[in-house]
């Protein structure tokens, strides 16, 4: 598996359920950082988590992150048919990087 | 207050023929970064230029493919005598700064250009 694997690969649920999604990496990191695409567009940044944090909110996002596994989850709450996009991780490995490295990404369904 | 613009949007090219792509970052950013995309894929890493510097193009094929980011004007991707392999969609995104150990490296992205080789 690749640096930065989402999982599920896709995700299907109800408007107002919460949408939980996965990432896995190999390396470690500086930072991991969370972004959205919808269909056919570019790249929308959601959130940044440092190595040295556990835990992030923004709106109704909440990021976590565990070092010790190597993995972070995205926790999308009352979820809205908006949200319906591809979720990426992206992680750079250390201070003074720039490459980032994405995973394929979990496709989220939100039906009406 | 524009983000990162790209255009083309959309490209279409015939096998041979040369692809350009041009990419302007966003108001104060000098750290411009290329990524490709291929079809139910994540974002690939192919070059990362500053001002008239190419920083690390390790991602990007040996061969056809060449990057810059002038003084003045956009940065830009070419891709010589195109092939069918070279049909995705290749993002550019910017930065104001590289991550360190207290700030991360935060890039925004531009819509893309969809480049299909007929």
């Amino acid at each position: 598996s690749q640096q930065g694997e989402e999982d599920p690969q896709a995700l299907s649920i109800q408007e107002g359920e919460n949408a939980t999604m996965n990432c896995s990496y190999k390396t470690s990191i500086n930072n991991l950082q969370w972004y959205r695409q919808n269909s056919g567009r570019g790249l929308v940044h959601l959130i940044l988590i440092r190595s040295n944090e556990r835990e992030k909110h923004s709106g109704r996002l909440r990021v976590t992150l565990d070092t010790s596994k190597k993995s972070s989850s995205l926790l999308i709450t009352a979820s809205r048919a908006a949200d319906t996009a591809s979720y990426f991780c992206a992680t750079d490995e250390r201070a003074g990087s720039y490459q980032l490295t994405f995973g394929k990404g979990t496709k989220l369904s939100v039906i009406p | 207050n524009a983000g990162v613009m790209q255009n083309p949007r959309h490209l279409v090219r015939r096998r041979g023929q040369e692809a350009r792509l041009r990419c302007s970052p966003m108001k104060g950013h000098s750290h411009v970064y290329w990524y490709r995309q291929l079809p139910e894929e994540g974002l690939k890493f192919m070059v990362y230029l500053q001002k008239e510097n190419i920083i690390d193009e390790s991602g990007m094929p040996k061969e056809r493919f060449s990057a810059e980011f002038p003084k003045e004007g956009p940065s830009i991707l070419r891709i010589q005598q195109v092939v069918r392999g070279d049909s995705a969609a290749y993002f550019c995104a910017s930065s104001d700064r590289v991550s360190t150990e207290w700030s991360g490296n935060e890039q925004f992205f531009g819509p893309g250009t969809r480049l299909t080789v007929l």
